[in-house]
């Protein structure tokens, strides 16, 4: 265990719902992220956030909406999704933004 | 683009020492290697990292090559439970972390 939790671990979804998926540390860090993995392509890093503050933005369609309500906890809500967004999301979590970045478990996401 | 390049697989056998190539031949002074493993539909999971000395830990070693161009992962004694894709990253403190395709291990009972 990383001491990063992720919750739901599968989700299942029309293209017209809304869910969230959720994310804790319990490490004490300042920094977390949300990264994307799909099949057979690298991590692709999404949001970063650092003192609750979001530092960066790579470019993620507007469908995907970073939360991060304290240095804890990080949602990420969905709305009106594609397929090809099925994916694995995974969160990280760091003590400051430029240190060994620790990971959750994922949340397996399929978008019907 | 990741800065690193890696053989997309490797096999060992189970109990034998397990050594993992990364080529950085690009590597800046101020870049660091670091290396994840990921194993099957789970996170990345950090292993190790260093600068220009050898480093070890509980999980693995990490030799750099003098020049720093190119730097080996070792499992001392893998176990089937080691098989993943392994991930060679190089960065500098406070860059974002870029991963490539990595080395897919497969350990073999």
């Amino acid at each position: 265990e990383t001491g990063v939790t992720q919750t739901p671990r599968h989700l299942v979804m029309g293209m017209t719902n809304k869910k969230s998926l959720k994310c804790e540390q319990h490490l004490g860090h300042n920094a977390m992220y949300w990264y994307k993995q799909s099949a057979k392509k690298p991590l692709e890093l999404m949001f970063v956030y650092n003192f609750k503050e979001q530092t960066e933005n790579n470019s993620v369609p507007s469908r995907f909406s970073p939360e991060c309500p304290n240095s804890s906890h990080l949602f990420l809500h969905l709305h009106t999704l594609q397929p090809e967004d099925s994916a694995l999301y995974l969160c990280a979590s760091s003590p400051d933004t430029g240190e060994t970045q620790y990971f959750g478990p994922g949340t397996r996401l399929l978008v019907l | 683009d990741a800065k690193t390049t890696q053989p997309p697989s490797m096999d060992y056998a189970e109990g034998r020492a397990a050594n993992l190539p990364c080529n950085h031949s690009t590597i800046s002074g101020n870049e660091y290697v670091y290396w994840y493993r990921q194993i099957h539909s789970q996170g990345p999971q950090y292993i190790i990292h260093g600068l220009k000395n050898n480093e070890t830990n509980e999980m693995a070693s990490l030799i750099i090559t003098e020049d720093r161009k190119s730097s080996t992962l070792i499992l001392p004694h893998a176990t089937l439970r080691d098989t993943a894709v392994y991930y060679c990253i190089v960065r500098v403190r406070d860059d974002k972390i870029i991963f490539g395709k990595g080395t897919r291990l497969h350990i073999l009972p």
